[in-house]
C-alpha cells in the first residue's frame, strides 16, 4: 500500500532535548516536506526536498534540520526543543510530474513542556 | 512567509445544506488545490485546479480557480455527516516553484 509513515504518532519531551520525527514513503516520490499545523494558522511549510541531498527552507525553518541522505526517507531534528514548537507535525511526499498528487502521513503530535 | 485567507473559519450546518467556502491570496498561483482533513489523520486531495476559470467537480464537491488567479471557491452541495472536518485551500506559482502556501482551513460542523 502507497503511504507516507511518520514515526512517532505521540511524543511529550522537555525543553532542549534533542529529538527526531522519521518520515519514510514507499513510493519512490522526488519531493517531501515537513508541515507544521496550529489552530487558526491552518499547515507552514517547515522544509522540502526536490531530491537526496537537496533540501531548502520553506516558511517557518528557525529551530529545525532536516536531511536527505535516501530517496525514501526525511526525517526532521529539533535540535533544542522550545515549547512554541508544541505543534502538530505532517510529513508528505509527491513525484516530480507537475500535476503529482501531495501524499500526507498521519502527523506527529508534539509537546515540548 | 505568505498564508491565503481562507473564510470562513468555521461553519455549522445541517445535514444536507449546501456549503460555500473560498480562499483569497496576495498573490497569483497557478494551481489551486483543496484537502480535506479528518480528525487525527493528515490531509487528503480533494480537487487539483490548473487554469484559471476552471471549474471541476468530485461527486458532490465543486471547485473553481478565479480568473484573477488570487483565488478560489469550493462548494459542496447536499452535505451529509462524513463531509465533517476541515477543508484546506492551498496554491503553488509552479513553472519550477514547488513551494505549496495553505490556507488557515475552515472547519465544517454537520449539526444533527
Amino acid at each position: 500500500e502507497a503511504q507516507v509513515t511518520q514515526n512517532p504518532r505521540y511524543l511529550i519531551t522537555v525543553t532542549g532535548k534533542k529529538l527526531t520525527v522519521t518520515c519514510s514513503q514507499n513510493m519512490n516520490h522526488e519531493y517531501m516536506s515537513w508541515y507544521r499545523q496550529d489552530p487558526g494558522l491552518g499547515l507552514r511549510q517547515i522544509y522540502y526536498s526536490m531530491n537526496v541531498e537537496v533540501t531548502d527552507k520553506g516558511d517557518v525553518p528557525e529551530g529545525y534540520k532536516v536531511s536527505r541522505k535516501e530517496k525514501r526517507n526525511f526525517p526532521l531534528i529539533l535540535e533544542s526543543p522550545s515549547p512554541n514548537q508544541t505543534s502538530l507535525y505532517f510529513c508528505a511526499s509527491r513525484g516530480a510530474g507537475t500535476n503529482e498528487k501531495l501524499f500526507f502521513g498521519s502527523g506527529t503530535q508534539l509537546s515540548v513542556l | 512567509g505568505q498564508q491565503l485567507n481562507q473564510s470562513p473559519q468555521s461553519m455549522f450546518i445541517q445535514e444536507g445544506e449546501d456549503v460555500s467556502m473560498n480562499c483569497t491570496s496576495s498573490s497569483i498561483f497557478n494551481t489551486w488545490l483543496w484537502y480535506k482533513q479528518d480528525p487525527g489523520e493528515g490531509p487528503v486531495l480533494l480537487i487539483a485546479l490548473y487554469k484559471a476559470g476552471e471549474l471541476t467537480s468530485n461527486g458532490r464537491l465543486t471547485a473553481q480557480f478565479g480568473i484573477t488567479r488570487k483565488d478560489s471557491f469550493l462548494n459542496i452541495s447536499a452535505s451529509i455527516p462524513s463531509d465533517v472536518g476541515i477543508y484546506f485551500c492551498a496554491g503553488r506559482l509552479g513553472f519550477g516553484n514547488e513551494k505549496l502556501t495553505f490556507g488557515t482551513g475552515t472547519r465544517l460542523t454537520i449539526i444533527p
